[in-house]
Parts: C-alpha cells; structure tokens; sequence
C-alpha cells in the first residue's frame, strides 16, 4: 500500500523558512516523478514543484520560484521542500504526491504564515 | 484564476445524474491525460478517475470520466448524499512541465 506521510509544517514569520519532508513506502520511490500541491484555506488545489524520478529535473509554479527548493533522497525514500522567504499567501495545506499514472497523495501538512 | 475551466457548482437530486465539465488547452488536457479527484470536507483530494475514464480500485461504478479534445467530463449517476464533496480536474501541462487543475466544482445534493 503507497504511503506519504509529510511533516515539517507550522506556524513562521513571514520573512521565515521551513522544511518539509515527504516519507514514501509502498513503492519505488525513485521510479516516480514526486510533487508538491497546495490548498489555501477555503481555497482550490495549486501545484507547487515537482521533482523528476532521479532528481536531475525540477520545476516550479512562478509563485514560488527562487524562494522554494524542491529535492529528494531515494536513499531514504523521501521528498523534500525547502520554503525560503515566505509570505503570508504561502499559508495553506501542502500535501506530498506521487506521481504516474494512478497519482497518490499524502494527508497534507499546514504551513501558517503569519506574525 | 486556474488553467483548468469548472463550473464552482453543480447539483442533483438523489438518484439523478449529473455531469461537471473540465476546459483546457492543447497543452494540457489535449496531450495529456486527465484525472479527477475528489476532495470532502477536512480531507485530502481521493483519486476518482484516472487516464481520463480509468477507476481505481474500491470507486463505484456510478463515477464515469470522459475526455474530447480539450475538454472532460466527470459524471456520477444515482447520486446519493455522500458525494456531496468538492470535484477537481488535474492534468500535466507541457509548457508548466507540472500539473494543472481546475478551480474545484463543490456538489450539492438537494
């Protein structure tokens, strides 16, 4: 059975950073693109970065370009985002997902910004 | 505003059937594949369909996906109370060289 556990969210200042991680079992983690999604609250679904099967190809919504490093370690099955410089409308639920055809998603972890 | 077209809502009656549409682009749902998830309240998105008309394994047979062009559709037929959720489209977009999704449609059922 595919899991996706994330953590790392929290309240942060705005200006702040914070990492999330991303555990992945249930699969071969390094077969699969690996993505990050968004949800504001009250709000719709918002891709936010993705990360190819090896790690040698990322992209990025324009929203968190250059403030946002998407990365993984198949080693240790897990994805990564680094948040650099965030901002109040970067609050919302970040949910881990799995790429391919059948796409799998984790239960979310909410990231608040705020002072 | 979403690459992806929905309507924000629709709504039926127990056992009617009802069908939320889903607009792109040709670099989107016209090259690529199309899924749909459904979202209820609290929860994280349920994969509905997948390959445009492909369901997962344990989603009934009342949920059916279609695709044309650059547009899709999802249709639930005999609807019941428990679908009352909030439906979303996704898609790879070549040019993001992510995923796209439509606004979300939250249905009522009356």
């Amino acid at each position: 059975e595919v899991q996706l556990v994330e953590s790392g969210g929290g309240l942060v200042q705005p200006g702040g950073s914070l990492r999330l991680s991303c555990a992945a079992s249930g699969f071969t983690f390094s077969s699969y693109w690996m993505h990050w999604v968004r949800q504001a609250p009250g709000k719709g679904l918002v891709w936010v970065s993705g990360i190819k099967n090896g790690g040698s190809r990322t992209s990025y919504a324009d929203s968190v370009k250059g403030r946002f490093t998407i990365s993984r370690d198949n080693a240790k099955n897990t994805l990564y985002l680094q948040m650099n410089s965030l901002r109040a409308d970067d609050t919302a639920v970040y949910y881990c997902a799995k790429g391919g055809i059948q796409p799998n998603w984790g239960q979310g972890t909410l990231v608040t910004v705020s002072s | 505003q979403s690459v992806l077209t929905q309507p924000p809502s629709a709504s039926g009656t127990p056992g009617q059937r009802v069908t939320i549409s889903c607009s792109g682009s040709s670099s989107n749902i016209g090259s690529n594949t199309v899924n749909w998830y459904q979202q209820l309240p609290g929860t994280a998105p349920n994969l509905l369909i997948y390959s445009a008309d492909q369901r997962p394994s344990g989603v009934p047979d009342r949920f059916s996906g279609s695709k044309s062009g650059t547009s899709a559709s999802l249709a639930i037929s005999g609807l019941q109370s428990e679908d009352e959720a909030d439906y979303y489209c996704a898609a790879w977009d070549d040019s993001l060289n992510g995923w796209v999704f439509g606004g979300g449609t939250t249905l009522t059922v009356l």
